[in-house]
């Protein structure tokens, strides 16, 4: 009973280090997307993956690259971190389709020092 | 520019009673509005949506009320519950294809016993 899985759960980085956050859906669903939440602001929606093997921009893709590594699997890199991207980082998979629910996983609480 | 407000930070409701969230929305193109219960350290979770072409939707003790005209959406809860305390975060999305989702930036709910 899994659903949507999110490692690590935590991390802290330096200014300039490498990250890739990963996530795994077990519901069989289409769609996967990356948030991030910040005090405040909501949740924002970085980048997003209508169907295995496509990736689009969100609303703050700055700074991030995405990998729809298959089904199952929805990666988040930064390349270069700043402490702008210090937040917490929710993955999300629905089933295709317009109106579906959205199901999370219990995110990254990512802090860049 | 942000197309779903929420401008309620907090709201303390007494248990037992009624409590209301609720939602603006600027785009008059969303089609479906989902509301998402959030705890700490938890990722949120879905809850009760609602299509434009309803005007209310009920599940248990949760209806949404969607008024287009106003471009306005509630969510209720009655009675409210200890278990209720969270954040509650609206969504909308709009015919796209795309399949993604505008988040408010969310409502504290305190349901005191």
């Amino acid at each position: 009973n899994a659903g949507v899985t999110q490692t690590p759960k935590f991390q802290v980085l330096k200014t300039g280090q490498s990250m890739t956050l990963q996530c795994a859906q077990d519901m069989n669903h289409n769609s996967m997307y990356w948030y991030r939440q910040d005090p405040g602001m909501g949740l924002r929606l970085i980048y997003y993956s209508a169907s295995e093997g496509t990736t689009d921009k969100g609303e703050v893709p700055n700074g991030y690259n995405v990998s729809r590594l298959n089904k199952r699997e929805f990666s988040l890199r930064l390349e270069s971190a700043a402490p702008s991207q210090t937040s917490v980082y929710f993955c999300a998979s629905s089933r295709r389709g317009e109106g579906q629910p959205q199901h999370f996983g219990d995110g990254t609480r990512l802090s860049i020092l | 520019d942000q197309q779903v407000k929420q401008n309620s930070p907090s709201l303390s409701v007494q248990e037992g009673r009624i409590s209301i969230l609720n939602c603006d929305y600027t785009n008059s193109m969303f089609d479906y509005f989902l509301w998402y219960k959030k705890y700490p350290a938890e990722g949120p979770t879905f809850l009760i949506s609602i299509s434009s072409i309803k005007d209310k939707n009920e599940d248990g003790r949760f209806t949404v009320f969607l008024n287009k005209s106003a471009k306005h959406l509630s969510l209720h809860i009655v009675p409210s519950q200890p278990g209720d305390s969270a954040v509650y975060f609206c969504a909308a999305s709009e015919v796209s294809g795309t399949y993604k989702y505008i988040f408010g930036t969310g409502t504290r709910l305190k349901v005191l016993a």
